[in-house]
């Protein structure tokens, strides 16, 4: 049963466009989410996050919005550069306790000089 | 400061043999965790320990196991493996494991089982 889902495998983006990765998830317990960027051959490291008791967070280039009556979270990035092209996986936590993070199976951008 | 690291990098198995793979924690961090990623899965968590004690475990049958380590240094255990456990096997830390911290990846250990 995958709680966190990512139904786009795949996107390609043009340089200097915003690019638009896409997550739903299922369990309405959830209350911090994550996005990880994962290049070839390196592990995933962090690139942004958010509370539930927020609907938007940015960081630069990058902002995640969380619409929580739709279960659905979205990563902008704009402009798109090419060091952008990776593997990007949404996560997310349950309160209390500790790291039990769930992963959705991933978008793999690319962008297209 | 020094990342997180794995060793080996790359392994080759065949079926019914065990494996053992090691992680050391950036300095500092006492919480290790483990994820498997095969493709179309993402990343699938294992388990996660905190001085020295395994507190979240994932869906994973028991041939999958670890352990902590004093020096918060971590390994994990695949015992009688199977074609199916082929996958890239990610270590992680953070400093007390809390919901809301980031996880800081090592590059993996790639386990393929013949």
């Amino acid at each position: 049963d995958q709680q966190v889902k990512q139904n786009s495998p795949s996107l390609s983006v043009q340089e200097g466009r915003i690019s638009i990765l896409n997550c739903d998830y299922t369990n309405s317990m959830f209350d911090y989410f994550l996005w990880y960027k994962k290049y070839p051959a390196e592990g995933p490291t962090f690139l942004i996050s958010i509370s539930s008791i927020k609907d938007k967070n940015e960081d630069g280039r990058f902002t995640v919005f969380l619409n929580k009556s739709a279960k659905h979270l979205s990563l902008h990035i704009v402009p798109s550069q090419p060091g952008d092209s990776a593997v990007y996986f949404c996560a997310a936590n349950l309160p209390g306790g500790y790291q039990k993070v769930t992963f959705g199976t991933g978008t793999k951008l690319q962008v297209i000089p | 400061k020094a990342g997180v690291t794995q060793t080996p990098r790359y392994l080759i198995k065949t079926r019914g043999q065990q494996v053992t793979l090691s992680c050391s924690p950036i300095s500092g961090h006492r919480s290790v965790s483990w994820y498997q990623q095969t493709p179309g899965q993402g990343l699938q968590f294992l388990f996660e320990y905190f001085s020295e004690t395994q507190r979240n475990k994932g869906n994973f049958p028991g041939r999958f196991s670890g352990r902590q380590f004093s020096n918060s240094r971590s390994e994990m255990n695949v015992s009688t493996l199977e074609l199916g456990d082929s996958a890239l096997y990610l270590c992680a830390s953070s400093l007390v494991g809390a919901v809301n911290e980031k996880l800081f990846f090592g590059s993996g250990t790639q386990l393929s089982v013949l």
